[in-house]
């Protein structure tokens, strides 16, 4: 089946840094979503993408639909402490109407 | 905000046991998911609905499973006879009609003994 990778897997960061996670998978998909979970909380939708090469902000979170469409990148300037939790992405090829999820990014943000 | 709910927050359950969990969706929405996460993993897709009926469900989707949306409110996820492995995070997830964005509720979090 399809399947997405995310890196990296787990990131350290100082509060102010700017952070790029990667999406990357070996099929083309039509459709990126990128969420963010907190422990013990469902996934919070953050952007959606529909087109290759556009880019997309949500307050200090940037992300962009590659030109391949076979990845997708969210980046976040100026981190700060509640941006701590797990990035996943999820693709949506031609054929379905479902998504299949990425591992995730694990960031923490050290004070 | 409209948003998607779910109970109950925490199932303890034994092996062998039914047990239903529901799920509220947004209310104009039209199609519904369900998936699975297993502790420290990834976000399983499970089944979607859509019109009354399944849409797609996924491998792990099996006899054991069923959905039903018996009101115009509720849809339910149920597990016949639940096994140990069936311990993860459900989550719920709805979307309308107008875009792909998928809208997770906060999860029941099953514990099979």
């Amino acid at each position: 089946g399809q399947q997405l990778n995310q890196s990296p897997q787990s990131m350290f960061i100082q509060e102010g840094e700017d952070v790029s996670m990667n999406c990357t998978s070996s099929s083309i998909f039509n459709t990126w979503l990128w969420y963010k979970q907190d422990p013990g909380e469902g996934p919070v939708l953050l952007i959606a993408l529909y087109k290759a090469g556009e880019l997309t902000s949500n307050g200090r979170l940037t992300a962009q639909f590659g030109i391949t469409r076979k990845d997708s990148f969210l980046n976040i300037s100026a981190s700060i402490p509640s941006d701590v939790g797990i990035y996943f992405c999820a693709g949506r090829d031609n054929y379905g109407q479902n998504f299949v999820f990425g591992p995730g990014t694990r960031l923490s943000v050290l004070p | 905000e409209p948003e998607v709910t779910q109970t109950p927050s925490h199932q303890v359950t034994q092996m062998g046991q039914e047990v239903i969990l529901r799920c509220v969706p947004i209310s104009n929405h039209l199609y519904f998911y369900w998936y699975r996460q297993i502790l420290g993993q990834k976000v399983e897709f499970l089944v979607s609905f859509y019109n009354n009926e399944i849409s797609e469900k996924s491998e792990i989707f099996d006899d054991q499973f069923s959905v039903e949306r018996p009101d115009g409110s509720n849809f339910t996820l149920k597990i016949r006879s639940t096994k140990l492995e069936d311990s993860a995070m459900y989550f719920c997830a709805s979307k309308g009609t107008a875009s792909y964005e998928q809208y997770f509720g906060p999860g029941t979090r099953l514990t099979v003994t």
